[in-house]
């Protein structure tokens, strides 16, 4: 069965430091994976997926991911973090023969002047 | 275009009575999701539509919980004599074709409150 697992419920950091929310996924085929940003009070919006083709997939808003099937990862990073990048992340799963996408727990991303 | 939009955004109700969820997709969009957002449970996949069909209900949590979807447009998620435990956002989410990889589309959610 296909799971997500976000380390790090609250992750904090400084304007203009490195921003790293990290993800790792189960799945027993070869996964879709995609990456949600959920702003206060509004509804959920892709930054980024992934789908068998680039491992290295760059996304919405500065923010890239890199799937490494060996350490069933896929983090997500942006070099440089913004004030408007607060909000929660989520890294999710999909598997070629399913119809649905299975979250993970998600991560607060606070900035921090 | 317009994106995903639901109704109510805010719902009150109390434990007990029967309410009623909409959510209007993209237009064209032939695929449609209904997820659960908690506090304790994050976020939870309810039911998926192909069209007016839906291939997949295993999320759904109790009998209490329906969906239906009607020309191949509109989906009503009702919930049935109401308990606490289903205070929380419902998402709806479409897409083009509803395949595993495709964007899905989120609407801003209908926020319940079970009291």
């Amino acid at each position: 069965a296909q799971s997500v697992t976000q380390l790090g419920s609250h992750v904090s950091v400084s304007e203009g430091a490195l921003v790293l929310l990290r993800c790792n996924y189960s799945s027993s085929v070869p996964p879709y994976l995609f990456w949600y940003v959920q702003y206060p009070n509004q509804g959920l919006q892709l930054l980024l997926k992934y789908t068998s083709a680039a491992t290295l997939v760059k996304g919405i808003n500065g923010f890239e991911a890199e799937f490494k099937k060996s350490e069933t990862s896929f983090h997500l990073t942006k070099p440089s973090a913004h004030m408007s990048d607060a909000a929660e992340y989520f890294c999710a799963v999909s598997e070629p023969s399913a119809s649905k996408i299975i979250f993970g727990s998600g991560t607060r991303l606070s900035i921090r002047p | 275009g317009a994106g995903v939009s639901q109704s109510p955004s805010n719902k009150v109700t109390e434990k007990g009575k029967d309410v009623e969820l909409r959510c209007d997709p993209i237009s064209g969009h032939t695929a449609l999701y209904w997820y659960r957002q908690s506090l304790g449970q994050g976020l939870e996949f309810l039911i998926y539509f192909q069209g007016n069909s839906a291939p997949d209900k295993s999320g759904l949590p109790s009998d209490r919980f329906s969906a239906e979807r009607t020309g191949g447009s509109v989906s009503t998620l009702t919930i049935q004599r109401t308990q606490q435990e289903d205070s929380a956002v419902y998402l709806c989410a479409s897409s083009l074709g509803g395949g595993p990889a495709e964007t899905q589309y989120f609407g801003p959610g209908t926020r319940l409150l079970v009291l």
